[in-house]
C-alpha cells in the first residue's frame, strides 16, 4: 500500500457526462500528479498540482480541469465525456515535487467507463 | 526532449532462470530513472531509481537495474526469476527541463514467469 488513496475505484458514466475523481496524497506530500493510462496511449501525465499551485501540464484537455485543496487532497474533473476518455486514471505524489530525484507514489487508480 | 523505450513488449522466463527487461532512455542533462511495477488491477509500485553514484542500483523485491551511460541503458535484472514476478514493468525518466519533473514512461513490458 502507498499510502495513497483514490476515489472511486470505478467509475461508470454515459457520454457527454461529468465526472469528478478524488486523490488523497501520503501524508506530509505537497505535490499530487495525474496520470491517464490507456491501451493506445499508454500511461501519460496529465498535470502537477505542489501545495495547491499549478507546477506543470502535460497532455490534459480543455475538457479536463483539477486543483488542489488546502488539505492537500485533488480532485481531477473531466467533462462532455467521450467514449475516448474511457481509461484509467492515476494519481501519485511526492514529498516536494520540486527535486527531480524525488519519488513518486500512485494510487490503485479509477477506472472510468464512459458508455 | 525526455523519453524513454522499452524495446520488447512481452518477455517470458522460465522460474528460477534470470530476467532482464530492457529500457533504454534519451534526455538532455542527468538522466534520473526510475523502474515501476504494476499487477494486474493495481496501481504503480516503486522498485529502485538512479540518481548518480554507483551504476547498480539494487530496488524492492530482489530486483536491481544496471545504468549504462555509454549505452543510454537502465535494464531491470533479477537473477533468479520467481512467478509472483509476472507483472507489466515501467520505466521512466524525469523531466530535466525548469517547467515540471513529471515522468515519461516507456510503453510497458509484460513479463511471464513460466513455472
Amino acid at each position: 500500500d502507498s499510502g495513497v488513496t483514490q476515489t472511486p475505484k470505478h467509475l461508470i458514466t454515459a457520454t457527454g457526462q461529468r465526472v469528478t475523481l478524488r486523490c488523497s496524497p501520503r501524508s506530509g506530500d505537497l505535490s499530487v500528479y495525474w496520470y491517464q493510462q490507456s491501451l493506445d496511449q499508454g500511461l501519460q501525465f496529465l498535470i502537477q498540482y505542489y501545495n495547491g499551485e499549478e507546477r506543470a501540464k502535460g497532455n490534459i484537455l480543455e475538457r479536463f480541469s483539477a486543483q488542489q485543496f488546502p488539505d492537500l487532497h485533488s480532485e481531477l474533473n473531466l467533462s462532455s465525456l467521450e467514449l475516448g476518455d474511457s481509461a484509467l486514471y492515476f494519481c501519485a505524489s511526492s514529498v516536494q515535487g520540486l527535486a527531480r530525484t524525488d519519488t513518486q507514489y500512485f494510487g490503485p487508480g479509477t477506472r472510468l467507463t464512459v458508455l | 526532449a525526455q523519453s524513454v523505450a522499452q524495446p520488447e513488449d512481452q518477455v517470458n522466463v522460465a522460474e528460477g532462470n534470470p530476467l532482464t527487461v530492457k529500457c533504454t532512455y534519451s534526455v538532455s542533462g542527468n538522466p534520473y530513472l526510475f523502474w515501476y511495477v504494476q499487477y494486474p488491477n493495481r496501481g504503480l509500485q516503486f522498485l529502485l531509481k538512479y540518481i548518480t553514484g554507483d551504476n547498480l542500483v539494487k530496488g524492492s523485491y530482489g530486483f536491481e537495474a544496471e545504468f549504462n551511460k555509454s549505452q543510454t541503458s537502465f535494464h531491470l535484472k533479477k537473477p533468479s526469476a520467481l512467478v509472483s514476478d509476472s507483472a507489466l514493468y515501467f520505466c521512466a525518466v524525469r523531466d530535466n527541463t525548469n517547467t515540471g519533473n513529471q515522468f515519461y514512461f516507456g510503453t510497458g513490458t509484460s513479463l511471464t514467469v513460466i513455472p
